[in-house]
């Protein structure tokens, strides 16, 4: 069992739509969360992160951390077709050389 | 203007081959890492320095060895180079590993096929 699961996807929505991101995880010393965004044939670039649980906004972007349930959401709202990408959750314990476990990813596309 | 450049872009090599990948930041960080990230995109770490010195080894196997001639610079020399190794390799940069080190800034990647 990975430490971080993530349902790959594909997600097609229609522009406007709400999504919904979810990644689950298996270790309890995780405490910081994040979310990158994948273009194809890009590198990873930092989205959202949070610290312990809550949630975070940041314009259209919520990220949302449920420590009891071992749970991590992202919300994008309005989605527009250039938020099409692969999402990725990664978390770490925070004291381990800057090593960041990732999910999968979940390949989003908003079609116009 | 380019924050984390790797060289080169692409690389299709033979098996048994050594190849190396070079890693450049100009955002004047002090921690470097290299990820892998397999054909179905898990990107998993395999390395990271700090100030030039190596922090973490993911159990990669020896034929990958890392270099950081200075803080501003990561290499990966890989060699005799097997099929599995096909895959996106990373480079990324941080801030100190008590800083916001889960800020990483990647590279574009060098996309490695082996025939």
């Amino acid at each position: 069992q990975k430490e971080v699961e993530q349902d790959p996807g594909p997600l097609s929505v229609p522009e406007g739509a709400i999504v919904s991101l979810n990644c689950t995880y298996s270790n309890s010393a995780f405490q910081y969360f994040m979310w990158y965004r994948q273009y194809s044939r890009k590198g990873p670039e930092l989205l959202m992160y949070t610290y312990s649980s809550g949630n975070k906004e940041d314009g259209r972007f919520t990220a949302q951390v449920d420590k009891s349930s071992k749970y991590i959401s992202l919300f994008i709202r309005d989605s527009q077709p250039s938020d099409s990408a692969t999402y990725l959750c990664a978390m770490s314990r925070g004291n381990q050389g800057g090593k960041l476990i990732f999910g999968q990813g979940t390949e989003l596309s908003v079609k116009p | 203007d380019t924050a984390v450049s790797q060289t080169p872009k692409y690389l299709v090599t033979q098996m048994g081959n050594d190849k190396s990948i070079k890693c450049e930041q100009n955002l004047g960080h002090d921690t470097m890492y290299w990820y892998k990230q397999d054909s179905k995109k898990f990107l998993k770490i395999m390395f990271s320095y700090n100030n030039k010195e190596l922090i973490i080894n993911e159990t990669v196997p020896n034929r990958f060895s890392p270099k950081s001639p200075d803080k501003a610079h990561l290499n990966l020399h890989i060699n005799s180079l097997e099929l599995g190794d096909s895959a996106v390799y990373f480079c990324a940069s941080s801030h100190g590993l008590a800083g916001r080190f889960y800020e990483q800034y990647f590279g574009p990647g060098t996309r490695l096929t082996v025939t």
